[in-house]
């Protein structure tokens, strides 16, 4: 049971574009959702997180949008660059749950010159 | 900014035999770990949570037999796989939270992690 989803599972864009990478999730306890970035063989490194009072929360060239209605969260990159060209994970937690993080399946995101 | 290592990167081990993983944080104490598993393209799945000196709480379908978990200290929780099998061949990741329970949720690291391959 995948309560946490990425349905594109690779993203090409070309430099200076705009990168939007979707999430949705089934689990309507979940009140704080996390992007992460990872590189080959290497752990995940936070990106930016959203909680669930809010719908939009910015950082430099991050964005995430929560909706909640429709369960559905992104994350935009603006303007994109080669050095963001990983996997990208979001991930969702609920309260109570001791900071347990549920993963999507990653998105592969591909800056292009 | 917080570092969390793993060690060893990658271990190649034969079947039936036991491997341990350690999981430091370098320069803060972690109050409680995490140990995840990775399988190619695939998400990362908790296996289990470590709160310093009280044993692990692992996640349905996980063995707590077959994973043991030890989180001795602030700085350290182990993970041994034991009477490894090539179905346990996979890439294991550890976290570690900084702060107290209930503090904000980015306070989570993770280790570049480890690749076990069993022959």
């Amino acid at each position: 049971d995948q309560q946490v989803k990425q349905n594109s599972p690779s993203l090409s864009v070309q430099e200076g574009r705009i990168s939007i990478l979707n999430c949705d999730y089934t689990n309507s306890m979940f009140d704080y959702f996390l992007w992460y970035k990872k590189y080959p063989a290497e752990g995940p490194t936070f990106l930016i997180s959203i909680s669930s009072i809010k719908d939009k929360n910015e950082d430099g060239r991050f964005t995430v949008f929560l909706n909640k209605s429709a369960k559905h969260l992104s994350l935009h990159i603006v303007p994109s660059q080669p050095g963001d060209s990983a996997v990208y994970f979001c991930a969702a937690s609920a309260a109570g749950t001791a900071s347990k993080l549920t993963f999507g399946t990653g998105t592969r995101l591909q800056v292009t010159l | 900014g917080a570092v969390v290592s793993q060690h060893p990167s990658r271990v190649i081990c034969k079947s039936g035999t036991s491997v341990k993983i350690e999981c430091r944080s370098l320069d803060f104490q972690a109050t409680t770990m995490f140990w995840y598993r990775q399988f190619p393209k695939q998400s990362l799945m908790l296996m289990a949570t470590s709160n310093e000196g009280s044993k692990a709480t692992y996640e349905q379908g996980v063995e707590k037999d077959k994973f043991l978990i030890n989180h001795a200290s602030l700085t350290l929780s182990t993970l041994t796989v034991t009477s490894a099998h090539p179905e346990d061949s996979s890439f294991y990741i550890c976290s570690a939270r900084r702060g107290p329970p209930g503090g904000p949720y980015n306070e989570q690291f993770f280790g570049p992690g480890t690749r076990l391959t069993v022959l």
